[in-house]
């Protein structure tokens, strides 16, 4: 079958560094999403990676280990509004349909 | 670019009235868009994939009778809740994405529709 895992909650502090795990179960892989989403909106799209190490883009990274079936978001610097859930997310099949992990509610304390 | 439209943001309304929600991509031609339902604190559940110039493909379990999908154009496809009922009541959002011969093309969120449902 095809299962994403990832952490229910994290708390982190205001100026600090937070790493959320991610691990998938697929058929096939064709690269693993990962989406931002703020209580009560819907999720912004954050990093695609396809191919294996870390990808960077600011203050968020994304690092992808295929043969582990694990990726994990990084974030640096964290901001206050850097509250929110982190979604990964892989697509299904041919028709882009994406499968989704639960999400990470990530709580920033001052 | 890639931005995606998503109406009513809000709808309260009485048991039995049927709803529609319209779902529009601005600036990309999409053949194919996503919808979704999210309860408090839950994920994100696909309901159906909307495909332009043919029927809807329905996740298990989701009553095509009830959610009814058109995807008439390539910029719109809309949702229509026949007959809502309070457990309907939920935060409904739509995606789409760049067609694209490969998976890199993220999906792309409207800013969702809060119905209740009373």
């Amino acid at each position: 079958g095809q299962n994403i895992d990832q952490p229910t909650e994290m708390t982190a502090t205001e100026g600090a560094i937070v790493q959320i795990n991610c691990t998938y179960q697929t058929s096939g892989f064709n690269g693993l999403f990962w989406y931002q989403q703020h209580a009560g909106e819907a999720p912004t799209f954050l990093s695609y990676n396809v191919l294996d190490g870390l990808e960077e883009k600011g203050r968020f990274s994304s690092f992808l280990s295929r043969s582990k079936g694990y990726s994990y978001l990084l974030l640096k610097e964290l901001q206050m509004k850097d509250s929110a859930s982190y979604l990964c997310a892989v697509p299904r099949d041919s028709n882009y349909q994406l499968i989704w992990g639960a999400g990470t509610k990530l709580i920033i304390k001052p | 670019g890639a931005v995606v439209s998503q109406h009513p943001s809000w709808v309260i309304c009485k048991s039995g009235t049927s709803v529609k929600i319209e779902c529009r991509s601005l600036d990309f031609q999409a053949t194919t868009m996503f919808w979704y339902r999210q309860f408090p604190k839950q994920s994100l559940m696909l309901m159906a994939t909307s495909n332009e110039g043919s029927k809807a493909t329905y996740e298990q379990g989701v009553e095509k009778d009830k959610f009814l999908i058109n995807h008439a154009s390539l910029t719109l496809s809309t949702l229509t809740v026949t007959s809502a009922h309070p457990e309907d009541s939920s935060f409904y959002i739509c995606s789409a994405r760049v067609p694209a011969d490969h998976s890199n093309q993220p999906q792309h969120f409207g800013d969702g529709t809060r119905l209740s449902i009373l």
